[in-house]
């Protein structure tokens, strides 16, 4: 069975500080594939990143990286040097190769006070 | 990436109505999916609509409360019928985004039942 845990519901991290939002995925495909979305308080989904199995370099995008290790089925991602408009809830997700169907994680909510 | 129009953004209805909620892409796709994302929880498919075909649910989702609609290749609606406060949750659409862009989403229906 396919399965996404995002075991922080909550973080609270003060403007400028660096913050991890963990994801564990549990998969017994070879292909899959794994994404990051980000939802601000409007409600609408943010795509940020998708990942295929077989690329397990990291990737940077300014202030955002993801740290993806198949080792430990973790896809991480990192803020660098937060700010009040990352506060939103992030999900993790995966997708089997050649299927569109989605197994979202629960989600981690984070708050960048200022 | 595909862009979407979903509307209603938000609305208050009375239990025992419906509401009808429709989706705009600015381009054609083949497939267009309905999630819900019930209060404080993640995204779970609802179903996947292809054009010129009945809608293929999800386990736990029947075409009797969730009838969907399909015209052409860049529309959607998705009614949730004699609603109950159970159904208060934001409703998204999503459509492919290509390889390197995952799923588009909608920027989703908040949908009160009081």
């Amino acid at each position: 069975a396919q399965k996404v845990t995002q075991a922080q519901t909550e973080i609270s991290v003060v403007e400028k500080e660096d913050v991890t939002l963990d994801c564990v995925y549990e998969t017994r495909d070879t292909t899959y594939y794994l994404f990051w979305y980000k939802q601000p308080p409007s409600g609408e989904l943010v795509f940020l990143i998708r990942r295929n199995s077989f690329d397990e370099q990291n990737e940077i995008s300014g202030r955002y990286s993801w740290n993806f290790q198949k080792s430990t089925s973790s896809f991480n991602f990192t803020i660098t040097a937060s700010q009040v408009v990352d506060s939103a809830v992030y999900f993790c997700a995966l997708s089997r190769s050649g299927t569109y169907k989605y197994i979202f994680g629960t989600g981690t909510r984070l708050k960048v006070l200022a | 990436s595909a862009v979407i129009s979903q509307k209603p953004s938000r609305d208050i209805c009375q239990r025992g109505t419906s509401l009808t909620i429709q989706c705009q892409v600015d381009s054609q796709v083949t497939m267009m999916f309905w999630y819900r994302q019930q209060p404080g929880q993640s995204l779970t498919l609802i179903a996947t609509a292809n054009q010129g075909s009945e809608a293929t649910y999800e386990s736990g989702f029947v075409i009797d409360k969730f009838p969907i609609s399909r015209p052409n290749l860049t529309f959607s609606t998705l009614t949730v019928s004699n609603m109950s406060p159970e159904d208060s949750s934001i409703y998204l659409c999503s459509v492919e985004g290509g390889r390197v862009y995952g799923y588009t989403f909608g920027s989703g229906t908040r949908l009160t039942v009081v």
